[in-house]
């Protein structure tokens, strides 16, 4: 199985910060490579697929890259609603496994 | 609009059995590859399986694989998860989502099934 690894796993962060959250797999995924957004007692919400392309009707505050094993999530200007967590997901292979999660929280 | 809409969750033994069902809606259903995804109270999220849009390949976490199986109604529009032999450690909520394209990235989700393993 893939392994995938967030970090942080947890970040403090202000209104306006720039932050950037990095998701790194065992073995090489290509640009197979997902990123969720979830919010307490809410499912995921897809935020980026295919590693750098931004789902429809996400903020453009949000964007991500990488190829390979290395990848981040970089929200450019953090805003009161992106407060939540955020999860990175292999789709290279089966088991499509995720990241362990980073929660960001407000300092 | 696209939605779905898991339903079947509850209370059940160790060793017992349940099957939960997504019902979708605002899509050409058989057009797509459907997923079950769970997550332990507080814990991240877990690929639990998912199968192919015509029915004919799916795939488990080894965790589940043997005791749960995944299936769909392609005339319903509906995606199912028969859970056998549950153990406490399957205790979560568990969500559908329908993949998309062969990148396979997950979109949109159910607002998830509360399944809790318990004697």
């Amino acid at each position: 199985d893939i392994q995938m690894t967030q970090s942080p796993s947890s970040l403090s962060a202000s209104v306006g910060d720039r932050v950037t959250i990095t998701c790194r797999a065992s073995q090489s995924i290509s640009t197979y490579l997902n990123w969720y957004q979830q919010k307490p007692g809410k499912a995921p919400n897809l935020l980026i697929y295919a590693a750098s392309t931004l789902q429809t009707g996400v903020p453009s505050r949000f964007s991500g890259s990488g190829s390979g094993t290395d990848f981040t999530l970089t929200i450019s200007s953090l805003q009161p609603e992106d407060f939540a967590t955020y999860y990175c997901q292999q789709t290279s292979i089966t088991p499509r496994t995720f990241g362990q999660g980073t929660k960001v929280e407000i300092k | 609009q696209v939605q779905l809409v898991e339903s079947g969750g509850g209370l059940v033994k160790p060793g017992g059995s349940l099957r939960l069902s997504c019902a979708a809606s605002g899509f050409t259903f058989s057009d797509y590859y459907m997923t079950w995804i769970r997550q332990a109270p507080g814990k991240g999220l877990e690929w639990v399986s998912f199968i192919s849009s015509s029915n004919t390949y799916a795939n488990y976490a080894d965790s589940v694989k043997g005791r749960f199986t995944i299936s769909r109604d392609n005339a319903r529009n509906s995606l199912y998860l028969q859970m056998n032999n549950l153990r406490d450690e399957d205790t979560a909520l568990y969500f559908c989502a329908r993949g998309v394209s062969s990148f396979d990235w997950l979109d949109p989700w159910g607002q998830g099934t509360l399944v809790t393993v318990s004697s």
